[in-house]
């Protein structure tokens, strides 16, 4: 199985500031289409998850431009350009190109 | 909109059954991949399993694989989770998603989840 290893775990931020998050798999994200399957979701307190980004650094309907996505084949990171209270939470990569499909363990966002 | 409701989480014991179902709406049902995400309490996401539009395929991650069985009702806009041989370790909030499947794969809709509880 692909292991998804996301760095920090905690990461704590002060407003309007600019945060990253890692995210690094075990074998090449690249599928046979030359696509990479690598999403990015959100999952604030007491919520479900919510994607944010797909296929590395596709914003999903919705999501505000200060999230982006960039990386590839193996090390992929998340950007908050300027963090807003509504941000906090918690970060799950995951990668949809190779069965089973596999998640990160998590980045917890706190002000 | 896209709604997903689950349904069926329950206090079972060790070694029992359980069947959840997820009620879809909003989307042409039979034209996408879905799939079961599960979230121990205070632990991060898990894939549990996918089908595909049509039924004929499953895939499973390793722990499930011989005791839980996704299928799906494209009459009846529903997936469902058969979990057999439930352990303490099955404990876990249940989420039905969506896949956006062919050039997309991954989950773009979520539903509120549904609490399975394995406890004697």
């Amino acid at each position: 199985d692909v292991v998804m290893t996301q760095s920090p775990l905690s990461l704590p931020v002060t407003l309007g500031q600019a945060a990253s998050i890692s995210c690094r798999s075990s074998q090449s994200l690249v599928y046979k289409d030359k696509n990479t399957y690598l999403n990015w979701f959100q999952q604030r307190p007491g919520q479900s998850p919510r994607r944010l980004l797909y296929k590395i650094s596709n914003r999903e309907s919705g999501v505000p431009d200060r999230f982006s996505g960039s990386g590839s084949v193996t090390d992929f990171t998340l950007k908050i350009s300027r963090v807003e209270a509504e941000d906090v939470g918690i970060y799950y990569c995951m990668q949809g190109t190779h069965w089973p499909y596999t998640f990160g363990q998590g980045t917890k966002l706190e002000i | 909109e896209v709604q997903l409701v689950e349904s069926g989480g329950d206090l079972v014991q060790p070694g029992g059954s359980l069947r959840l179902s997820c009620a879809a709406s909003g989307f042409n049902f039979g034209s996408y991949w879905m799939g079961w995400v599960r979230q121990a309490p205070g632990k991060g996401l898990e894939w549990v399993g996918n089908i595909k539009r049509d039924g004929s395929e499953q895939q499973y991650m390793g722990s499930v694989k011989g005791r839980f069985a996704i299928s799906r009702d494209n009459a009846k806009n529903s997936l469902y989770l058969q979990m057999n041989s439930l352990t303490v370790e099955d404990t876990a909030v249940y989420y039905c998603a969506r896949d956006c499947g062919d050039d997309c794969w991954g989950f773009d809709n979520w539903g509120q989840g549904t609490l399975v509880t394995v406890s004697s």
